[in-house]
């Protein structure tokens, strides 16, 4: 099925180092949304976004919508111990229809060394 | 102001056996939707209801596995006849109007 690609895979950082990891598909999506999900637990939102070109901060999480709505990008700045996890991105395939399913890449997976 | 809940949160069964899952959405949200996330993954989508109505399952849903909403509230998920492969985290998801999707925190099926 459609999915989602994630870049990197996985990030093994320094804590106070920024992030960043971004997220493309094949095809035209209308929305982004950004998860963390911590070992154990369900994904938690982090980031929503609706317009192609806009950039959403939330802390010191910042994302972008990709001008060609094709990508989006995660960055993360001046990281910390907490911030360890899995980062997911997700939004509704293009046939999404009216039923708001969505379609998820693979994860990054961010270690941070204190 | 309380969140998704999920019941049980661990489930080991054997191979074989029937279980059940509950998920209690946020209170105001008419959208629930149930995943499948196995380690590695992201979550694959199974099954959405709009109030009481089943409006779309996955192909992934096979013939044992069925899922409900009968008041347009809570919800559950039942496997019959539990395979090895079918042990996962299962979530619970669910939305207003929007495309924003919260989710409780799982149930985690282990099946010997």
């Amino acid at each position: 099925g459609q999915q989602l690609n994630q870049s990197p895979q996985s990030m093994f950082i320094q804590e106070g180092e920024d992030v960043s990891m971004n997220c493309t598909s094949s095809s035209i999506f209308n929305t982004w949304l950004w998860y963390k999900q911590d070992p154990g637990e369900g994904p938690v939102l982090l980031i929503a976004l609706y317009k192609a070109g806009e950039l959403t901060s939330n802390g010191r999480l910042t994302a972008q919508f990709g001008i060609t709505r094709k990508d989006s990008f995660l960055n993360i700045s001046a990281s910390i111990p907490s911030d360890v996890g899995i980062y997911f991105c997700a939004g509704p395939p293009y046939n999404a229809g009216n039923n708001r399913k969505l379609i998820w890449g693979l994860g990054t997976s961010l270690a941070v060394n204190p | 102001d309380t969140g998704v809940s999920q019941d049980p949160r661990h489930k080991i069964t054997k191979r074989g056996q029937n279980v059940t899952f509950r998920c209690d959405p946020i209170s105001e949200h008419n959208r629930l939707y149930w995943y499948r996330q196995t380690l590695g993954q992201g979550p694959e989508f199974l099954t959405y209801f709009q109030n009481e109505a089943q409006l779309e399952k996955s192909r992934l849903l096979s013939d044992r596995f069925s899922a409900e909403r009968p008041k347009g509230s809570f919800s559950t998920l039942e496997i019959q006849r539990t395979e090895q492969g079918d042990s996962a985290m299962y979530l619970c998801a669910s939305s207003k109007q929007g495309y924003e999707q919260y989710f409780g925190p799982g149930t985690r099926l282990t099946v010997t």
